[in-house]
């Protein structure tokens, strides 16, 4: 398995450009989930899905949209791209339904480095 | 909602010294806890978790944290550190039974010297 992959690792955007990452697993986990991490903040959540075709907001969900068609992907989508949006973003999944709660491990992707100049 | 501080940005150590990351959390509710670490331009790999039972977990790599409900801490500790544990660790909480946020410190940048 490749676990999770993210792509692309590094992007400089302008402000006000729009750009998707990309996330997928190949693990068929139900949960998926999209972090940004700042320096000194640890991760803060933005986006996640429960499964295909459901998704709902985090801490910080401002600023980014979401979309779940497939169990594999889930993209995470700039419209317009701010300087308070430079981080490295990371998506994470985990297996488990809603019978067995919360415990199960999240696995991480490598991160995206996003600088919006 | 719950919150988790690391009381130390950065612990330089000395290769085989002991060491000690310090995590505090807040919560109105039972939580899980988490140890994730992150070597050098890579994810956050899972290090240890506490759900239930034992108060003291360890992992496969020599480190262990103990959960303290009274003073609502899950300190990690390695009694001899490598150079190879040089990476930034986060604790994190969830609340039990209700979600998927995990909730996480700022993160400890764990330096081990020659």
């Amino acid at each position: 398995n490749a676990g999770v992959t993210q792509t692309p690792k590094f992007r400089i955007l302008k402000i006000g450009q729009s750009m998707t990452l990309q996330c997928a697993q190949d693990m068929n986990h139900n949960y998926m989930y999209w972090y940004r991490q700042d320096p000194g903040m640890g991760l803060k959540l933005i986006y996640y899905s429960v499964g295909a075709g459901i998704t709902d907001k985090g801490e910080v969900p401002n600023g980014y949209n979401v979309s779940r068609s497939t169990t594999e992907d889930f993209p995470l989508r700039l419209e317009l791209a701010a300087p308070s949006q430079t981080s490295v973003y990371f998506c994470a999944s985990r297996p488990g339904g809603r019978r067995i709660g919360n415990t199960d491990t999240q696995y991480f992707g490598p991160g995206t480095r996003l600088t919006v100049l | 909602a719950q919150s988790v501080t690391q009381l130390d940005s950065q612990v330089p150590v000395f290769e085989e010294a002991p060491v000690e990351l310090r995590c505090n959390y807040s919560s109105s509710v039972s939580v899980y806890l988490f140890w994730y670490v992150q070597y050098p331009n890579q994810g956050l790999q899972l290090l240890l978790k506490y759900l239930s039972g034992s108060t003291l977990v360890e992992s496969i790599n020599g480190f262990e944290a103990e959960f303290n409900k009274s003073q609502t801490s899950f300190h990690l500790r390695k009694p001899s550190v490598h150079i190879s544990d040089t990476a930034e660790y986060f604790c994190a909480v969830t609340k039990v039974n209700a979600g998927n946020m995990l909730t996480f410190g700022g993160g400890t940048r764990l330096m081990v010297k020659p």
